[in-house]
C-alpha cells in the first residue's frame, strides 16, 4: 500500500539466525503495529508502537522483539529464527477507521 | 472466545450476481469497530469497508456493502454484482474502544467468483 514500505519482500533463514524486518511509513501517523500471518488464517498482532519510542505486546510476541526509534520506522527483530516463526509479517499504520498495511514479508525459517 | 468468527471457508459466486459473506463477532463494549478487507492472491491487504457501533446506517463503498446488526453480533459483507477481480480472500476484524490499538481478525472466507 501507498505510504507502507517493508523490507525485505522474501527472506530465507536458517534455525538460530537472526534478522530484522524494517517497516517505514510516511503518512505521519502515530500508531504502527506488527501482524503475522499464518497459511489459511488471519492476521495476528506481534508488537505494536502507540507512538514514537513506545512499544507494547499483542497476542503473539513470543520470539521477536521491536524498536520504534523515531515516527518514521518501525523495525521487528528475530534474535534466534525457528521454523514456527515461517509466515508472511504484516506492518500496519493507524488512521481513525483503518489500518494500512504494508505489502509483506514472506519469511521462511529452514 | 473467538472474538471473529467467520463461518464460511469458501464460497462460490457467478459473476454479475450478489454474494453475503457472513462475520459474527463478540464483544462486551459498548463501542467497537468493525472493519472488511480483501485479500487477494498477490497478498497484499486492501481496506474495503468500516462501520462504526454507533453508526445509525450501514456503511456501503461502491459495490460493498455492510449489513449491521447489533442485536444479532453480526456484520455481513455484501458484494453485488460480482466480477472475476473480487476473487480472494475477505477478512473480517474487530476494534473495541477500551483496546483501540489492535484489530482482531476472523479466519477469513475464500470466495470464488466464475464467469
Amino acid at each position: 500500500n501507498a505510504g507502507v514500505t517493508q523490507t525485505p519482500k522474501f527472506q530465507v533463514l536458517k534455525t538460530g539466525q537472526s534478522m530484522t524486518l524494517q517497516c517505514a511509513q510516511d503518512m505521519n501517523h502515530n500508531s504502527m503495529y506488527w501482524y503475522r500471518q499464518d497459511p489459511g488464517m488471519g492476521l495476528r498482532l506481534i508488537y505494536y508502537s502507540a507512538s514514537e519510542g513506545t512499544t507494547d505486546k499483542g497476542e503473539v510476541p513470543n520470539g521477536y522483539n521491536v524498536s520504534r526509534l523515531n515516527k518514521r520506522e518501525f523495525s521487528l527483530r528475530l534474535e534466534s529464527a525457528a521454523p514456527s516463526q515461517t509466515s508472511v509479517y504484516f506492518c500496519a499504520i493507524d488512521s481513525k477507521h483503518e489500518q494500512f498495511f504494508g505489502p509483506g514479508t514472506r519469511l521462511t525459517v529452514l | 472466545a473467538q472474538k471473529i468468527t467467520q463461518t464460511q471457508p469458501g464460497m462460490f459466486v457467478q459473476e454479475k450476481e450478489a454474494v453475503t459473506l457472513d462475520c459474527t463477532y463478540d464483544t462486551s463494549d459498548p463501542s467497537y469497530g468493525l472493519f472488511w478487507y480483501k485479500q487477494p492472491s498477490s497478498g497484499e491487504m486492501i481496506f474495503l469497508i468500516y462501520q462504526g457501533s454507533y453508526d445509525q446506517q450501514n456503511a456501503t463503498e461502491g459495490r460493498y456493502s455492510l449489513n449491521f446488526q447489533k442485536a444479532r453480533k453480526s456484520a455481513n459483507l455484501v458484494i453485488s454484482a460480482s466480477q472475476l477481480g473480487d476473487s480472494a480472500m475477505y477478512f473480517c476484524a474487530m476494534r473495541e474502544a477500551y483496546n483501540t490499538d489492535k484489530l482482531i481478525f476472523g479466519t477469513g472466507t475464500r470466495l470464488q467468483v466464475f464467469p
